[in-house]
């Protein structure tokens, strides 16, 4: 099992639609979760991340954690073709050595 | 500009050589963290340093050599050992190694064999 797990898509959404993008992990001792949007052939940039159950909001993205289930989710509202990226969930362990494990991505792509 | 500057974007090496690639920061971060990045999949650590001097090996350090003699600097080398280096190679930073640290990349290294 991997430790952080997305389902690598592609993700069609039509454009201004609601995207929903998934990631579990295993480490039940993981206190850290980033979002990274990583364009193709472009360095990874993040977009958002939380640390506490529940919802993070931030213009068109929220971020939600549940670590009972051990899930993140990230939604992006009124998607845009700008949108169709790689979407990489990033964990970070408790051992506080400040080491991401990153899952394969999701592609979302947002079509006109 | 702050920044973490790669360079060189592009690099082409030859079977059996050792190519550095370089990675400077400007943001006073204290950590730096080289990745591997190979098509479709995610990112896997090579080394990090959590300080000046200091440095640890990630999930797949066989093959790579790191220094960290300055703050702002965190030089990586693919060596003749790394049997497959052909790949997109990414440093980052963050202030700190706390669990509530942010990381950011830089632009990245495409390294291939030829």
């Amino acid at each position: 099992q991997k430790e952080v797990e997305q389902n690598s898509g592609p993700l069609s959404v039509p454009e201004g639609a609601i995207a929903s993008l998934n990631c579990t992990y295993s480490d039940r001792g993981s206190q850290s979760f980033f979002w990274y949007r990583q364009y193709s052939g472009k360095s990874p940039e993040l977009i958002m991340s939380i640390y506490s159950n529940g919802d993070k909001e931030d213009g068109r993205f929220t971020a939600q954690l549940n670590k009972a289930s051990q899930y993140v989710s990230l939604l992006i509202r009124d998607s845009q073709p700008s949108d169709s990226a790689t979407y990489l969930c990033a964990v970070s362990r408790l051992s506080n050595t400040g080491k991401l494990i990153f899952g394969q991505g999701t592609t979302l792509q947002v079509k006109p | 500009d702050g920044g973490i500057t790669q360079s060189p974007k592009y690099l082409f090496r030859k079977e059996g050589q050792n190519v550095t690639l370089s990675c400077e920061q400007n943001l006073n971060h204290d950590a730096m963290y080289w990745y591997r990045q190979d098509p479709g999949q995610g990112l896997r650590l090579i080394y990090y340093s959590q300080i000046v001097n200091d440095f640890q090996k990630g999930d797949i350090a066989e093959g790579y050599s790191v220094s960290r003699e300055k703050k702002e600097s965190f030089p990586l080398t693919v060596t003749s050992a790394q049997k497959n280096p052909t790949a997109f190679y990414l440093c980052a930073s963050s202030i700190d190694t706390g669990s509530y640290t942010e990381a950011f990349f830089g632009q990245g290294t495409r390294l291939t064999v030829v």
